[in-house]
């Protein structure tokens, strides 16, 4: 069964500090997601990754794939208050015929000011 | 073009009952998944409907169940609930065709069992 890790799970870091946060999965998937979830909010897309070595940028995230080692990174640069939530990698799992998506444990971010 | 919407926002049940939870999927999806999000967890893939047919499920009993309708809305009916159901309940819609599988998450329901 497809096994979807993120580290750390818990992230305190002050502003102005970069981080990365990393998302490992366990068999052969070409997509991978990411997304942001507030405290009670449902969840919003950040990134959309297609293939191996797929690099998207917005803000102050950056987020990259290489399948071929299973692994996708999502980096914070310079952050901000406002980037305090939690964060998901998602992959997909079509292994069974199902388009399902398989999260991984999430990654909860405090940006100190 | 009108966003994937839930109802209700909230909702308070006692164990033993049953519960019904809606999604409006995006215009032009075929294709609708529940996943549930305990607190402090990642979402859970509940079942997938395509075209009003299940098309998978995750580890989750018989008692949660679809369906889809012909306008490709759906509930996730959950019956006997349990106070483990307690969580967030997130509706996904996507269109399967070719290579576009992305899906494109509701504000999700709030259920609290008691």
């Amino acid at each position: 069964e497809l096994k979807v890790e993120q580290n750390p799970l818990f992230l305190s870091m002050q502003e102005g500090k970069n981080y990365t946060i990393y998302c490992n999965y366990s068999t052969t998937s070409d997509r991978l997601y990411w997304y942001r979830q507030d405290p009670g909010k449902s969840l919003e897309s950040l990134f959309v990754l297609l293939s191996n070595g797929a690099v998207k940028q917005e803000g102050r995230l950056m987020a990259s794939l290489d399948t071929k080692a299973r692994l996708s990174t999502l980096h914070i640069t310079a952050a901000v208050h406002d980037l305090s939530a939690t964060y998901f990698c998602a992959v997909d799992d079509t292994t069974s015929g199902t388009y399902k998506y398989i999260f991984g444990t999430g990654t909860r971010l405090k940006v100190l000011a | 073009e009108t966003g994937v919407t839930q109802s209700p926002t909230h909702l308070i049940k006692t164990r033993g009952q049953q519960v019904t939870l809606r999604c409006s999927s995006q215009s032009g999806h075929n294709t609708v998944s529940w996943y549930q999000q305990a607190l402090g967890q990642g979402p859970q893939f509940i079942f997938q409907y395509y075209r009003e047919e299940e098309n998978g499920r995750g580890n989750f009993p018989p008692r949660f169940s679809g369906p889809q309708f012909p306008n490709y809305s759906s509930e996730l009916n959950v019956n006997a609930l349990e106070l483990d159901d307690s969580a967030l309940y997130l509706c996904a819609s996507s269109l399967t065709s070719g290579d576009s599988y992305e899906q494109y998450f509701g504000p999700g329901t709030r259920l609290t069992v008691t």
